[in-house]
């Protein structure tokens, strides 16, 4: 149980595109979906809050226009990297939490931009 | 601002041995406590929860909470290389999203 998946794993795409990341709780009802970003040898870093159908929670230094997060339902959150830039490279990770404490992660998508 | 403190390591262990991971946490209001595995370029996967101060075991994992120091910490008895990756410590920073505040990770290798 708890399985959460990610789609796509890896994306490459040109300077100033957009990329949208999806995250699927599979088995059970997400109250509320992270979205995290991990630079090489660097922790995780929170960049936002989402709970269905409620406007996502960014974190201090985010900028929610070019990070944006739809939850349309219980088991999907998206999360689409506009106008992206080479410093947006990075290792993205969602997690889903499911009425308890306890997050659970997906499998991330690394994402590079040329 | 809410902090979690790991050391990051490498911890090398043999083969066998403990592995003793430890992490601290500045806030005295947390109330819950994680611990990830996450190997190389892999997400996080959950070991073990503890909520309460003591020592909380399952399998080869054991998770220690004191609440007084704000301190936690994992142990891993007879390790083995495949546990070999980087263990971060989570603290739950409260609110009603239950935000978790992650540690920087500690890196174990354990030799063969």
């Amino acid at each position: 149980g708890a399985v959460v998946s990610q789609h796509p794993s890896r994306v490459i795409c040109k300077s100033g595109t957009s990329v949208k990341i999806e995250c699927r709780s599979l088995d059970f009802q997400a109250t509320t979906m992270f979205w995290y970003r991990q630079f090489p040898k660097q922790s995780l870093m929170l960049m936002a809050t989402s709970n269905e159908g409620s406007k996502a929670t960014y974190e201090q230094g985010v900028e929610k226009d070019k990070f944006l997060i739809n939850h349309a339902s219980l088991t999907l959150s998206t999360l689409t990297v506009t106008s992206a830039h080479p410093e947006d490279s990075s290792f993205y990770i969602c997690s889903a939490r499911n009425g308890e404490e306890t997050q659970y992660f997906g499998p991330g998508t690394r994402l590079l931009v040329l | 601002q809410k902090e979690v403190e790991q050391n990051s390591g490498p911890l090398s262990v043999p083969e066998g041995a403990i592995a003793s991971l430890n992490c601290t946490y500045s806030d005295r209001g947390s109330q819950s406590f994680f611990w990830y595995r996450q190997y190389s370029g892999k997400s996080p996967e959950l070991i073990m929860f503890i909520y309460s101060n003591g020592d909380k075991e399952d399998g080869r994992f054991t998770a220690q909470l004191n609440k007084a120091s704000q301190y936690v910490s994992l142990l891993i008895r007879d390790s083995q290389p495949s546990d070999s990756a980087t263990y971060l410590c989570a603290v739950n920073s409260g609110g009603s999203n239950y935000k978790l505040t992650f540690g920087k990770g500690t890196l174990l290798t354990v030799n063969p």
